[in-house]
């Protein structure tokens, strides 16, 4: 199995529309999760942190299930702007010192 | 959050010629340092684990001999393509972990695109 494993779309929504990603994970003494966002041909950017069962920061919400070893993402009232792929990452148990793992992304295009 | 730069953004080069990308953590010190390469509409590689004062970790398959890194201090770290060819062509992007915060995100730099001719 791996690490990290994300569909990877491309999810095609109208704008408003509510959506959401599953991201699952293979290794159960993960603590804290992260959800980027990559736009084409830019770096990722941090979207969000998830260390308890969930998060939420204005349209987005992120939950954790650990017992299925899930995390989603999800975004109310698409945007345009929204259009990303987004890639979920979960850190390595943790000094620091590693890389983060992050899915191949799931890729969203929200249209007018 | 952290800001990481990362120099040059943009650069073409001739086949057979160096180049050399620097990564640089702003307002945080980073005493690890990660390089990833990412090739059109693929997923971000690891390639490797940069850390100040020691060798770099090398991820499988990446050859230290052509992908020189230098983490010199503790916020400069520089990946020097050698001998570059046209595969190399890829988006070069560096990223660091900001060990103050409670999560230890991990910020990226803008990224390198890279073309070789």
């Amino acid at each position: 199995r791996k690490e990290v494993e994300q569909d990877p779309g491309p999810f095609n929504v109208p704008e408003g529309a509510t959506v959401a990603f599953n991201c699952t994970y293979s290794n159960s003494a993960s603590q804290s999760f992260f959800w980027y966002r990559q736009d084409c041909r830019k770096e990722p950017k941090l979207l969000m942190s998830v260390y308890s069962s969930g998060n939420e920061d204005g349209r987005f919400t992120a939950q954790l299930n650990r017992a299925s070893q899930y995390i989603s993402l999800l975004i109310r009232d698409s945007k345009l702007s929204d259009s990303a792929t987004y890639l979920c990452v979960v850190p390595p148990g943790d000094t620091g010192r590693r890389a983060l793992t992050f899915g191949s992304g799931t890729r969203l295009q929200v249209q007018p | 959050g952290a800001v990481v730069s990362q120099h040059p953004s943009r650069v073409i080069c001739k086949s057979g010629t160096s180049v050399k990308i620097e990564c640089r953590s702003l307002d945080f010190q980073a005493t690890t340092m990660f390089w990833y390469r990412q090739f059109p509409k693929q997923s971000l590689m690891l390639m490797a684990t940069s850390n100040e004062g020691s060798k770099a970790t090398y991820e499988q398959g990446v050859e230290k001999d052509k992908f020189l890194i230098n983490h010199a201090s503790l916020t400069l770290s520089t990946l020097t393509v050698t001998s570059a060819h046209p595969e190399d062509s890829s988006f070069y992007i560096c990223s660091a972990r900001d060990l103050r915060g409670a999560g230890r995100e991990q910020y990226f730099g803008p990224g390198t695109r890279l073309t070789v001719t």
